[in-house]
C-alpha cells in the first residue's frame, strides 16, 4: 500500500460546482495534513494545511480531516476556471521528520 | 521577499551529457529540498539539506545523481551522463526547517534526446 494515495483523475467539473477532492494515507504518525496546488508549468504552493482531526475553512476551500480513517479531503465551493490545477495532498507527523506527497488529483473547471 | 528561483527554466540535452541545475532558496531558510516530476506523475523526493548537517540522498536514484549545496545557501543538481528516462521537471523547495511549509520554485524542465 502506498502511503499516500489520491485519484489521479482528470476531475472535469462545471463552473460553480462543488467539488470534493480526496486522499488516504497509512501513517497514524501523520498529525499535519497540507494541500498544495500546482499550476501547469508552475511549482506547487500551499493552499491550507490542518492538524489532527476537524475541519478548516478558507474562503472557497475548506479542508477535512478524519484520523480514524485516514481521510482527507478538500472541498471547493463554486469553482472557477481559475481553480483549474493539479492539488496535492501532503501529510506530516509532528516534527517534520516523516513527510509526503500525494501523487496528485488534476481537476478541470469549465466555464 | 523573493521566492525561490532555479535555473535554467529549461535545459535540452543530449544522452551522454552532464546537467547542472541551479536553485536559490528563499533567505535564511535551513532546509532546501530537491524533487523530480515526471509527466502525469506525483513529487518523487530526490534529496534533502539541513544547514550544515549531512545531506539526506535516500531518494537519489542512482550514483549518476549528486548535490551539493554551498554556504548553506544555494544548491547544485548534477546529473551525470543523461539518460532519456532522466527527462523531467526538477523541484526545489526550501523551508525554514524541516518540516515547515515547503516554498517551490517554479522548477526546470529537462529534456534528454
Amino acid at each position: 500500500q502506498k502511503e499516500v494515495e489520491q485519484d489521479p483523475g482528470p476531475l472535469s467539473v462545471p463552473e460553480g460546482a462543488i467539488v470534493s477532492l480526496n486522499c488516504t494515507y497509512s501513517n497514524s504518525a501523520f498529525q499535519y495534513f497540507m494541500w498544495y496546488r500546482q499550476y501547469s508549468r508552475k511549482g506547487p504552493e500551499l493552499l491550507m494545511y490542518t492538524y489532527s482531526s476537524g475541519n478548516k475553512e478558507d474562503g472557497r476551500f475548506t479542508a477535512q480531516v478524519d484520523k480514524s480513517s485516514k481521510y482527507i479531503s478538500l472541498f471547493i465551493r463554486d469553482s472557477q476556471p481559475s481553480d483549474s490545477a493539479t492539488y496535492l495532498c501532503a501529510p506530516r507527523d509532528n516534527y517534520g521528520q516523516n513527510f509526503v506527497f500525494g501523487p496528485g488529483t488534476r481537476l478541470s473547471v469549465l466555464p | 521577499g523573493a521566492g525561490v528561483s532555479q535555473s535554467p527554466s529549461n535545459k535540452v540535452t543530449e544522452k551522454g551529457k552532464d546537467v547542472e541545475l541551479r536553485c536559490d532558496p528563499i533567505s535564511g531558510h535551513t532546509a532546501l529540498y530537491w524533487y523530480r516530476q515526471s509527466l502525469g506523475q506525483g513529487l518523487e523526493f530526490l534529496i534533502y539539506f539541513q544547514g550544515n548537517s549531512a545531506p539526506d540522498k535516500s531518494g537519489l536514484p542512482s550514483d549518476r545523481f549528486s548535490a551539493e549545496r554551498t554556504g548553506g545557501s544555494v544548491s547544485t543538481l548534477t546529473i551525470q551522463r543523461t539518460q532519456q528516462e532522466d527527462s523531467a521537471v526538477y523541484l526545489c523547495a526550501s523551508s525554514a526547517t524541516r518540516g515547515d511549509t515547503q516554498y517551490f520554485g517554479p522548477g526546470t524542465r529537462l529534456t534528454v534526446l
